[in-house]
């Protein structure tokens, strides 16, 4: 299954702002839109935004996702210790009739 | 409050099977569709299967066709995997996922391990 393409890592001093990546195609994020999971390590992953660029309920103002083209894209302001984990997009892809993931970022905050 | 609380992991020796299962609670199970969805020790994400709420549709992974089935009991509020002819690189944490056009809730999983 083909995959999303992410940064394997980003790196970002506290408080600033870290603008993550994820590149698909016109069959999956170009179509369908991108979701964002937060995992924390020896953790589960954690919906942080759904394909519509929508936060569920709880979620942070601080983190927002946006799509243009086949490149989505999620925004954390104001970064915080607790931010630093790894950062995984995913869509639907209508040619594959599956889920992709990317390969994840993994987010250090200095 | 969404739990879902996968079961089944364990050690299990090349060539053999496992069936997972995943206890839903605290919404209408009929009305979601689910997903597999796996990690390797040390590893990303790996989607493996979703099922729609009736069970009409399932979409599998195509390296994983054949080998690895999903279903669902919606009476019993609970979601399977089967898994045969089990390799070293289905050594993983399989996570059972609430769909909402997106991997809406997860649950903590449950591991399997592969190995002579």
């Amino acid at each position: 299954q083909a995959g999303l393409t992410q940064p394997p890592s980003v790196s970002k001093d506290l408080g600033q702002t870290a603008t993550l990546t994820c590149t698909g195609n016109n069959n999956n994020v170009g179509n369908q839109g991108a979701a964002w999971v937060q995992q924390h390590p020896g953790h589960p992953p954690k919906l942080l935004s759904n394909r519509g660029n929508s936060r569920p309920s709880g979620i942070s103002e601080r983190f927002s996702a946006s799509t243009s083209g086949n490149t989505a894209s999620l925004t954390i302001t104001g970064l915080q210790p607790e931010d630093e984990a790894d950062y995984y997009c995913s869509a639907w892809d209508s040619s594959l009739s599956g889920r992709v993931f990317g390969g994840g970022t993994k987010l250090t905050v200095l | 409050e969404v739990q879902l609380v996968e079961s089944g992991g364990g050690l299990v020796q090349p060539g053999g099977s496992l069936r997972l299962s995943c206890a839903a609670s605290g919404f209408t199970f009929s009305t979601y569709g689910m997903n597999w969805v796996r990690q390797a020790p040390g590893k990303g994400l790996e989607w493996i299967s979703y099922i729609s709420g009736s069970g009409n549709t399932i979409y599998t992974a195509d390296s994983l066709k054949g080998r690895f089935t999903t279903s669902r009991d919606n009476a019993k509020n609970s979601l399977y995997l089967q898994m045969n002819s089990l390799r070293d690189e289905d050594t993983a944490l399989y996570y059972c996922v609430r769909d909402s056009w997106a991997p809406e809730y997860w649950g903590q999983g449950t591991l399997v391990t592969v190995s002579s």
